[in-house]
């Protein structure tokens, strides 16, 4: 399979821990994106990487979000001190840039629930 | 802002009874109107992308067009299979974020 994959696909947590999630994009890829959603609603935009490099932010990710994409290969999302309004799928998507817009293809996703 | 907004929220048809899903979109210097769809519990897999007014794709029973305010996924006789959420998105302007803004979606259900 050469699609995007994510792990864990469920995550459990009580609030207050920490959790990270990993994603690993389509190998030829240089562009990796993380969105959340929520249940009834489209996803939404968190962050993105081009190589290594984190160019964007939303302002959804607060101070307890962090992600990492260290060799410009694979990415972490964590979650630190979770909270109930947490609880969402983490997306995580993949494309190859050339400049202009490109296509962006989605991995199975993480189902994080805080209990 | 940048918005994009589907319609209906919900859809049931019968099989074989054809129909079309909505997108609105108000993003200026479009780059792209994105169309996935969604099965429950699962990512967005891509399905199409349009460019420019005028365009059309097609793929099964699927139909896609685009105009200057907004697109419409055409199904023709649905089958249950094509029971699902579809999302539709547009990126920013160019020069502007390489994040896609998603509309909430329509769920169809088509009935046997």
């Amino acid at each position: 399979d050469t699609g995007v994959s994510q792990d864990p696909r469920h995550k459990i947590t009580k609030r207050g821990q920490n959790v990270t999630f990993r994603c690993d994009p389509i190998s030829e890829h240089n562009r990796l994106y993380w969105y959340r959603q929520t249940l009834g609603q489209g996803p939404e935009f968190l962050t993105y990487f081009q190589n290594e490099a984190q160019l964007e932010k939303s302002r959804l990710l607060s101070d307890r979000f962090s992600a990492e994409r260290p060799k410009g290969s694979f990415s972490t999302l964590e979650i630190q001190r979770t909270e109930q309004g947490d609880s969402a799928m983490y997306l995580c998507a993949s494309s190859f840039g050339r400049g202009g817009q490109d296509t962006q293809y989605f991995g199975p996703g993480t189902r994080l629930t805080v209990l | 802002e940048d918005q994009v907004t589907q319609s209906p929220e919900a859809l049931r048809l019968q099989e074989g009874e054809s129909s079309s899903l909505n997108c609105s979109y108000t993003v200026s210097g479009l780059r792209g109107l994105f169309w996935y769809r969604q099965d429950p519990g699962k990512g967005p897999e891509f399905l199409f992308t349009l460019y420019s007014a005028g365009e059309e794709k097609e793929k099964e029973r699927l139909k896609a067009t685009l105009t200057k305010k907004e697109s419409f996924l055409h199904i023709t006789a649905p089958k249950p299979e094509d029971s699902a959420t579809y999302l539709c998105a547009s990126p920013g302007p160019q020069g502007g974020s390489e994040k896609l803004v998603f509309g909430k979606g329509t769920k169809l259900t088509v009935n046997p």
